[in-house]
């Protein structure tokens, strides 16, 4: 089951605008993590929250995190043609022992910038 | 640093064949996982490997097995072959002195098709 909910599933903006894109999830986390993906391709790390942080800034993308209404949204300000992609929130559970590589992903959002 | 590397790129496949898909973790990343991600959705964890050994699997078949060598390439092998198995097959690796919080390094996958 999918324990991050991405929304919207689809965005279209126009460069320059910024885009900004939500994920729910259920269970406590350790982190949550947001990864792009370009056309089927492999995901790129994109930045990771702890718990206990409410923001993060990297480049031109801010995450935050509310932990109290498990959600997060990732900002991305002055948006390029190259942003181009989808967009996943993946949370890391404490399932005991080493988990290290168990990440549980959402569906997505696609985001489309127009040049 | 030589990335995460997956072969072979695309494979077709009959149903009810057997397939191994191959994976050469990024240098110093001893912990690889597994992910299946169909058309339109997020990735699924299958299973990772640490030390040689499964260590956390998802909700996936006894079909689905794996290995882990000790240069910490990997395989995923699956069996009994259904249509429903494809999907592209993402490897991740991850260093694991950063522990829980380690982001996961992707290849590109491998699309596969059952017919």
């Amino acid at each position: 089951s999918q324990q991050g909910e991405e929304d919207p599933q689809a965005l279209s903006i126009q460069e320059g605008e910024n885009a900004t894109m939500n994920c729910s999830y259920k269970t406590s986390i350790n982190n949550l993590q947001w990864y792009r993906q370009n056309s089927g391709r492999g995901l790129v790390h994109l930045i990771l929250i702890r718990s206990n942080e409410r923001e993060k800034h990297s480049g031109r993308l801010r995450v935050t995190l509310d932990t109290s209404k498990k959600s997060s949204s990732l900002l991305i300000t002055a948006s390029r043609a190259a942003d181009t992609a989808s967009y996943f929130c993946a949370t890391g559970i404490n399932a005991g022992g080493t988990s290290y590589g168990k990440l549980t992903f959402g569906q997505g959002t696609i985001l489309t910038v127009h040049p | 640093e030589t990335g995460v590397t997956q072969s072979p790129t695309h494979l077709i496949k009959t149903r009810g064949q057997q397939v191994t898909l191959r994976c050469s973790s990024q240098s110093g990343h001893n912990t690889v996982s597994w992910y299946q991600q169909a058309l339109g959705q997020g990735p699924q964890f299958i299973f990772q490997y640490y030390r040689e050994e499964e260590n956390g699997r998802g909700n996936f078949p006894p079909r689905f097995s794996g290995l882990q060598f000790p240069n910490y390439s990997s395989e995923l092998n699956v069996n009994a072959l259904e249509l429903d198995d494809s999907a592209l097959y993402l490897c991740a690796s991850s260093p694991t002195h950063q522990g829980l919080h380690s982001p996961l390094h992707f290849g590109n996958g491998t699309r596969l098709t059952v017919t």
